[in-house]
């Protein structure tokens, strides 16, 4: 069975940080394109950014560049996210999903953890 | 970025009738478009890839079709369990963008 367990949200300060985890088991990791995709509260979704299978390349949307870093530990079957220089904009659930795609698709999603940006 | 427009934002269906779904791109996504369904407190699920593939475990009763900037969904026969959010995403470019949703509401 498939499980992606997000963790390390909570309430922060602006400015603040704090460091998504994302656990996976059921599926071949190392073989899969890895995004986060948060969701605000009561809006859609976005995809804020994506890593490949191996770590190679990561890929950033605007709106989070420069203050976020997506990592990936394949012999750990754990996906990482690094978000700093919060603005209450970030408050969001985030999601990880996995995908054969390197852009989306995303078959396998975690049930996500929720950042609330807020002083 | 591109943009992905879908309409309309509600549909009111009752149930055992047909609901479609469109969504359009900015600019042309190939056949690399996914539809997504979102029930309230959960994550997203992926019915179809590809435009017209559906994934893993979807009922037949989800179709999608189109290919380059207009797509469709089609749900043929809803039942009491499809009423949600659908959404559309491209994957053809960075970043993978989403549509704004369509709320499929029971009449």
């Amino acid at each position: 069975e498939v499980q992606m367990v997000e963790s390390g949200g909570g309430l922060v300060q602006p400015g603040g940080s704090l460091r998504l985890s994302c656990s996976a088991s059921g599926f071949t990791f190392s073989g899969y394109s890895m995004h986060w995709v948060r969701q605000a509260p009561g809006k859609g979704l976005e995809c804020v950014s994506a890593i490949t299978h191996n770590g190679g390349s990561t890929y950033y949307a605007d709106s989070v560049k420069g203050r976020f870093t997506i990592s990936r530990d394949n012999s750990k079957n754990t996906l990482y996210l690094q978000v700093s220089s919060l603005r209450p904009e970030d408050t969001a659930v985030y999601y990880c999903a996995a995908s054969g795609a390197l852009y989306g698709a995303d078959g396998y999603w975690g049930q996500g953890t929720l950042v609330t940006v807020s002083s | 970025e591109i943009v992905m427009t879908q309409s309309p934002a509600t549909l009111s269906v009752s149930p055992g009738e047909r609901a479609t779904l469109s969504c359009r791109a900015s600019q042309s996504v190939s056949s690399n478009l996914a539809w997504y369904q979102q029930k309230p407190g959960q994550a997203p699920r992926l019915l179809i890839h590809g435009a017209s593939n559906r994934a893993t475990g979807i009922p037949a009763r989800f179709s999608g079709s189109g290919s380059g900037t207009e797509f469709t969904l089609t749900i043929s026969s809803l039942q009491s369990e499809d009423f949600a959010v659908f959404y559309c995403q491209q994957y053809n470019n960075w970043p993978g963008t989403f549509g704004q949703g369509t709320k499929v509401e029971i009449k």
